[in-house]
């Protein structure tokens, strides 16, 4: 089954204490992306990638990390976390190169950081 | 710059009412036009697109014309149901094929029996 998969789904954590938000894809999609939900703000892009190795802010990066060692996965690092980053997030990927893409959505991570 | 406008929900509906969700656009280039849903407690899942303009995009009942002329993809269906209440999202890839999509802010739906 096609599909992206994101752990932990749900994380409760301190302020400062690392963390990391791993995602994953099973499709062979070169371009990946983390989002953050938050009410009245809809989806706002974090970090995105285009394939392995390339990685490039969104438009809300500050305060976050991302890697892309590997295709299938694009973990989403939060070096020192504070309160300010509490927010439901999505990883997302789709293949590039088409004007047919879809783009692919985990189940989304809801943090909280007191 | 490029961005995704939607109407301000919540929207509030009885179950069989007919539905309008408004969606502009602004986009440098010729974007694809999508429209994902997101059921509770779920990531998005695309609903319908259309990749030039005068395209219809539908499915199960939405559909969504993409008007060049007045930079709109309006979300529309006829008779809603209360397993149709989620949020929807409007969105634009600004006429790449890298992967990117901006999208608006979402609009909230809740359908009562």
């Amino acid at each position: 089954e096609a599909q992206v998969t994101q752990n932990p789904r749900y994380l409760i954590t301190v302020t400062g204490k690392k963390l990391t938000v791993t995602c994953s894809q099973n499709m062979n999609h070169e371009y990946m992306s983390w989002y953050r939900q938050d009410p009245g703000l809809g989806l706002r892009q974090i970090y995105y990638s285009m394939n392995v190795e390339v990685t490039d802010k969104g438009d809300v990066p500050e305060g976050y990390k991302v890697s892309r060692k590997e295709k299938r996965n694009f973990p989403l690092i939060l070096e020192s976390p504070s309160p300010n980053q509490t927010s439901l997030y999505f990883c997302a990927s789709s293949a590039t190169g088409t004007d047919h893409y879809e783009q692919y959505f985990g189940p989304g991570t809801r943090l909280t950081v007191t | 710059g490029d961005s995704v406008t939607q109407m301000e929900g919540p929207v509030t509906l009885s179950e069989e009412a007919f539905l309008t969700i408004n969606c502009t656009y602004t986009a440098t280039g010729y974007p694809s036009l999508f429209w994902y849903v997101q059921y509770p407690g779920e990531g998005l899942q695309l609903l319908l697109k259309a990749t030039k303009a005068d395209d219809k995009g539908s499915n199960k009942g939405f559909e969504a014309t993409y008007r060049k002329e007045t930079t709109s993809f309006h979300l529309e269906k006829g008779s809603v149901q209360v397993s149709d209440s989620a949020v929807y999202f409007c969105a634009h890839d600004r006429g790449s094929t890298l992967g990117r999509l901006y999208f608006g802010r979402g609009t909230q739906l809740t359908v009562w029996p």
